[in-house]
């Protein structure tokens, strides 16, 4: 696609429930970079994945957050047992390999847990 | 200490003026560093990207680095209403062979005509 796709855009969720969150990224963006943003706070860092590569997790804030990528393609952010403190956007971007910028984002997801 | 720090403002001028929005940061093996745009209920999307220290420009923006005083900035000349956003400034180094850049908590920028 023309740009990096994220779905749903927004989720309501109940709190304890799984959600799954998708990102669709630039075909031919091996690197791809999910990030959380909550109201009123910069971006924070969560999972990077390039290529084949092992995943840098570094970033997630707990072991109910996970995500996939098979080979270059989608990915899928999950987060079981959620919290109200996950109430955020979730932002997902994707990038040509060893990029330093050119970063392209897309849309987000706006998660809601009540 | 966060290792980007950016003032949320609101940061309110009139159409016309001249905006300056800036980041100080801590890493000092930053090396890259770009401004990102975004609108209301929008991903942000790149604005500007400048290697090291210096001075760059694109039409109305210009981008400045300090690296001496950890110190970025951006400029708006003939601010717009369009303008309206909040501004990220960004920054990466080489950390374990990526460079996954960090990000400021954003400047809310009002334009009003």
């Amino acid at each position: 696609g023309a740009g990096v796709s994220q779905s749903p855009s927004n989720k309501v969720t109940e709190k304890g429930k799984d959600v799954e969150l998708r990102c669709d990224p630039i075909s031919g963006h091996t690197a791809l970079y999910w990030y959380r943003q909550r109201l009123g706070q910069g971006l924070e860092f969560l999972i990077y994945f390039q290529g084949n590569s092992a995943p840098d997790k570094s970033g997630l804030p707990s072991d109910r957050f996970s995500a996939e990528r098979t080979g270059e393609s989608v990915s899928t952010l999950t987060i079981q047992r959620t919290q109200q403190e996950d109430s955020a956007v979730y932002l997902c971007a994707s990038s040509f390999p060893r990029a330093v910028y050119g970063y392209t984002f897309g849309s987000g997801t706006r998660l809601t847990v009540v | 200490q966060k290792e980007v720090e950016q003032d949320p403002g609101p940061l309110s001028v009139p159409e016309g003026a001249i905006v300056s929005l800036n980041c100080t940061y801590s890493n000092s093996a930053f090396q890259y560093f770009m401004w990102y745009r975004q609108y209301s209920r929008k991903g942000p999307e790149l604005l500007m990207y400048t290697y090291s220290s210096g001075n760059k420009e694109d039409g109305r923006f210009t981008a400045q680095v300090d690296k001496s005083s950890k110190y970025i900035s951006l400029f708006i000349r003939d601010s717009q209403p369009s303008d309206s956003a909040t501004y990220l400034c960004a920054m990466s180094g080489k950390s374990g062979g990526s460079y996954i850049p960090t990000f400021g908590r954003g400047t809310s920028l009002i334009v009003h005509p």
